[in-house]
This record gives C-alpha cells, structure tokens and sequence, in this order.
C-alpha cells in the first residue's frame, strides 16, 4: 500500500484567507481524491485529481471555492478559498481507487 | 438515491464483550464493501475490504465482516473488545465501477476497562 502524507497537519486561519493543503504519495498514482470531515460527521468527497486533466468536482463542490492541482503521480493540492468557520474540517486524501487508504488528514479552524 | 446506513451511532461495551455494527446500504447492483476505524487523534485506516468471493472477511485486529447480499448489510463483528478499540467506525461503499466512496455517518464506540 503506498504511503500518503500531507501537509500542514493542522492549521488555524483567519476568515477570508485561503490554505493550500499538500498530498504526497510515495508512489505513482492515476487518480488521487479529496474529502472533507466535517466535526462530528463523516466523509464527504470533494473531487478527484487526475494528473494532466481539471479535477471532477462532486456535487455542491466547486473550483472557485476548492482549486485543485495534479501536478505529476505522486502530488496534489487542494486550496480552500475565501474561507469561512463553516470551512473548518478535516480534509483529507486518498491514493486509489478500491481499498483507498487515506492520509492523516489536515485538521482546520477557521476563525 | 444511494445512502449507507449505520443505525448505532454511538456503542458502549466493557472489555471481552462482543461486538456487532451494522451497515446497510441501498443499491441493487455491484458493490464493493469497506470497514474503517479511526482512533482517537488518529488518521483514517483501512480495518476490511469485501470485492468478491467469500463474503466473511476478516480484517485486522481480529475484526471481520459478513456480506449478506440479500440483506444489503455488510456488519462488523468482533468476538471479544479490548479498550483499545475505542474509536470511530465507518461503513462505506463503492457502487459498480465507480470511483466513489460513499461513507455512512459513522458509530463511536467505547468499550470500558
């Protein structure tokens, strides 16, 4: 199984401002994705990065909001834009499809 | 539309005892089946997985899992808990070919020592 990190683990932020969350994977993937945990509930897609295409967006997900990058196999990022406290989450990626193993995860407060 | 269900959100249980979740989902067709836990301050990890085959799967830390088609349920057993198994469980689902993982709200364990 390969190895996913991110970074930053955890961040506080000021309303209005925008995070870029980094993924690596320690080896080469086709399709990476994004979710959210919101506090107290469960996980939520936002998108899937393909390298070398736009990102897909799920419904009630959009570009402006969550700009996404593919740069090569093995990295992603995905910026939450103009934040706002509803945007403090976990966010998360995940490597493949089928038996998707997760990051740790980008623990974020919005204040 | 298509939803996964976990209908105990939150479980106490003392150590030693056994442990059932359930999950059900709502789909006719193909599906491939997962088990997550999340620890206390911890990331996400894979606990089992059902694609095909037989469908009692067992997992890690003496985890497993029984797919009953006709049921569309895909519960988490494990015959005696430890304190260590406190955490967050979730059910998910990937529906035919699709990419998606569809995740059920989650249930909270807690097993007293």
């Amino acid at each position: 199984s390969a190895v996913i990190s991110q970074k930053p683990s955890r961040d506080i932020c000021q309303r209005g401002t925008s995070l870029t969350i980094q993924c690596q994977v320690d080896s080469q993937v086709t399709m990476m994705f994004w979710y959210r945990q919101q506090p107290g509930q469960s996980l939520t897609l936002i998108a899937t990065a393909n390298q070398g295409s736009e990102a897909t967006y799920e419904s009630g997900f959009v570009i402006d909001k969550f700009p996404i990058s593919r740069p090569n196999l093995t990295f992603s990022t995905l910026t939450v834009s103009n934040m706002s406290p509803e945007d403090s989450s976990i966010y998360l990626c995940s490597d493949r499809l089928g038996g998707q193993f997760f990051g740790p995860g980008t623990r974020l407060t919005v204040l | 539309a298509q939803s996964v269900s976990q209908h105990n959100h939150h479980v106490i249980l003392s150590e030693a005892a056994s442990l059932e979740l359930g999950c059900n989902y709502s789909y006719g067709g193909t599906v491939n089946l997962f088990w997550y836990v999340q620890y206390p301050g911890q990331h996400l990890q894979l606990l089992l997985k059902y694609f095909s085959g037989d469908p009692l799967v067992k997992g890690i830390k003496g985890f497993e899992a029984e797919f009953i088609k006709s049921k569309f349920s895909f519960n988490l057993r494990k015959p005696s808990v430890q304190w260590s198994d406190t955490a967050e469980y979730f059910c998910a689902v990937i529906l035919d070919s699709s990419y998606k993982l569809i995740f059920g709200s989650g249930t909270r364990l807690l097993v007293r020592p």
